[in-house]
């Protein structure tokens, strides 16, 4: 079974500066993605970054990039000059392929406060 | 804008009661899901369906069960409600195993 965590409950990070938020993940897949998920106050899950486990480039979507060390099953979230409104919920997930019917599995959460 | 869209936002519901969480999606995706969250323990799978009339159970499906009558819907039910089950509920769909989810907004459910 594939498992993911977030090792930090929660962080926090002042505006402007950089933040980075770890996850690791087990599996004996080789053909998988990665994704990251914020979830703001108002609940809505929001697809922040997606990775394929066959790309090495690693992913990027404006200030948000990742660091995927495949070796290390690891998939961090690096957010770039931080801004009050990335305050959230944010979640790793993972998803294999074959007959998992696109079952994501999903980390525990990590809190993000910006302080401004 | 495409859309999950959950009926309720806020529930309450009393112990025993049967409680029906709506979730309809207009994506025409084939996958849908429905997951609970509480904290500490992240997204937990209940159930999912791949299909019309067809289902899986998830991680915790125990005290639950769905229905997929036509595509767009997928109800999660819970057959005698506990308190227990007071969490968030959150519908997804998603087209193929690629992409990620799209969201519903959640529902929270308090059981008293």
């Amino acid at each position: 079974a594939q498992t993911v965590t977030q090792s930090q409950p929660e962080m926090s990070v002042q505006e402007a500066e950089t933040v980075t938020l770890s996850c690791t993940y087990d599996t004996s897949e080789s053909d998988y993605y990665l994704f990251w998920y914020k979830q703001p106050p108002s609940r809505q899950m929001i697809l922040v970054i997606r990775q394929e486990a066959y790309k090495q480039q690693n992913a990027t979507e404006n200030r948000f990039s990742v660091n995927f060390q495949k070796a290390a099953k690891s998939f961090s979230l690096k957010i770039s000059d931080s801004q009050l409104g990335d305050a959230a919920m944010y979640f790793c997930a993972f998803n294999a392929g074959g007959t998992s019917y696109g079952k994501l599995t999903f980390g525990q959460g990590t809190i993000l406060t910006v302080h401004p | 804008d495409v859309k999950v869209t959950q009926s309720s936002r806020y529930l309450v519901k009393r112990t025993g009661e049967k409680v029906f969480l709506e979730c309809v999606q207009d994506m025409d995706h084939e996958n849908m899901f429905w997951y609970r969250q509480d904290p500490g323990l992240g997204l937990r799978l209940i159930y999912f369906s791949y299909d019309v009339k067809m289902k899986e159970k998830g991680d915790i499906p125990e005290g639950y069960s769905v229905s997929r009558e036509k595509k767009e819907r997928f109800s999660l039910i819970l057959e005698s409600a506990s308190t227990n089950q007071t969490s968030m509920y959150l519908c997804a769909s998603r087209d193929s195993w690629r992409s990620g989810y799209t969201f519903g907004s959640g529902t929270r459910l308090t059981v008293v």
